[in-house]
Parts: C-alpha cells; structure tokens; sequence
C-alpha cells in the first residue's frame, strides 16, 4: 500500500450505532488530520494530530471521537450520530517540518446516517 | 482570519477548450497556495501549488501563477479534456500555523466532448 489508505470507503449506521473509520498513511509523515466534506458546504477541518498528539479540534461535537495511536494510524470513533453528520471524512498527513506544507489525501468515507 | 475565495461553479466548457478558474485569498503575510483536484468518487490531490510571489506552479498542463499584488492564484489550462472533470479546491497554509489548510468552496468543471 502507498499513500493514504482509508477504511472503509463507504458506512452506512443508524442513530444509536458505534462504528470507527480508520486511516492509515505509508509516507513517514508525522502529522495526521480529519476533514469533513459535506455537499455544498467548504472542507471543513475537523482535528489535527501532530507526533500522537492533537493540536487543533475544530469545535467538533463529542460524538466524534478521534484517536492517533501513532504517526502512522488515525481512527474516528462515531457514536450517536445525527442525519446531519452525514458526509464524505477525508483523512490526510504531512510532514510537520521547514520546508515541508503539502497534506496528502485519502481517498475519505462516504457516511451515511440513517 | 484567512480566507479563500474562489469561482462559483458549474463551468461547463468543451474539450480543447481554455478553462481558467479564479482564486483570490485574505491572509496577513505571504501564504504557500495549492491548487487541489477532487475526481468523482475519489479524495483530494495536490495538483500545484508555490510558496512564494511570482513562483508558478505547473503539473497535467495546469498552471497558477502566486500574484502578491492581486492576491491571487487562478488555475489556467490551455487546452481540456474530458478527463479534466472535476472539482478543483484553491487553498492556503502558513507554516506557522501547524499546516492548517484553508480551503476555498470549491469549483465543479464539467468537460463535454
């Protein structure tokens, strides 16, 4: 596997379901990000990870639960979602160095919540 | 805070046409600025992107030019194809700011053969 994996590609759960969406990235990066694509709204930045440790949670309701295991592993544990959270989540990592700005993309979860 | 601001879509245009999607941007300071392409069905890629006034970015036959002056960094391509369909995002990041990417709404383009 190359570049930035995410698992699955496509959820559909209901209200009460706890499920996880997972990301892994095979390039060496050191910072980890969620983002949340929703139809007709701009990415909305959701957490960063820099080194396993979040830096940034965007006001991000509870119900979305992230954990960065390490570098190369980023879950987002969903539990009690609304209909609203319904969305593509795209996960990316860069390299948190001088020099280095670019974020590489997986290829997200399309969420649905019934 | 910052902010990007780029053209509304649909753009509808033939193959072979020139396509050029605007994008101006709200920062205080000199930003590195990205173009990135959505494919239907698939996640962001880096297309472009320059770090600097004046640097020009170039991939696939795409081009941006970073104008300080005008805070802008319009996405050209000389000649598209079908393939070429699809949704383009201008972006900004300060590397003070952990890599924070702010991303503009969006541009969906739709080439006809």
């Amino acid at each position: 596997e190359t570049g930035v994996t995410q698992t699955p590609r496509h959820l559909v759960m209901g209200m009460t379901n706890k499920k996880s969406l997972k990301c892994e990235q095979h390039l060496g990066h050191n910072a980890m990000y969620w983002y949340k694509q929703s139809a007709k709204k701009p990415l909305e930045l959701m957490f960063v990870y820099n080194f396993k440790e979040q830096t940034e949670n965007n006001s991000v309701p509870s119900r979305f639960s992230p954990e960065c295991p390490n570098s190369s592993h980023l879950f987002l544990h969903l539990h009690t979602l609304q209909p609203e959270d319904s969305a593509l989540y795209l996960c990316a990592s860069s390299q948190d160095e001088p020099g280095a700005d670019t974020q590489y993309f997986g290829p997200g979860t399309r969420l649905t919540v019934l | 805070g910052d902010s990007v601001t780029q053209m509304e879509g649909p753009v509808t245009l033939s193959e072979e046409a020139f396509l050029t999607i605007n994008c101006t941007y709200t920062a205080t300071g000199y930003p590195s600025l990205f173009w990135y392409v959505q494919y239907p069905g698939e996640g962001l890629q880096l297309l472009l992107k320059a770090t600097k006034a004046d640097d020009k970015g170039s991939n696939k036959g795409f081009e941006a030019t970073y104008r300080k002056e005008t805070t802008s960094f319009h996405l050209e391509k000389g000649s598209v194809q079908v393939s070429d369909s699809a949704v383009y995002f201008c972006a900004l990041t300060f590397k003070a700011a952990g890599n924070k990417l702010t991303f503009g709404g969006g541009t969906r383009v739709l080439v006809k053969p």
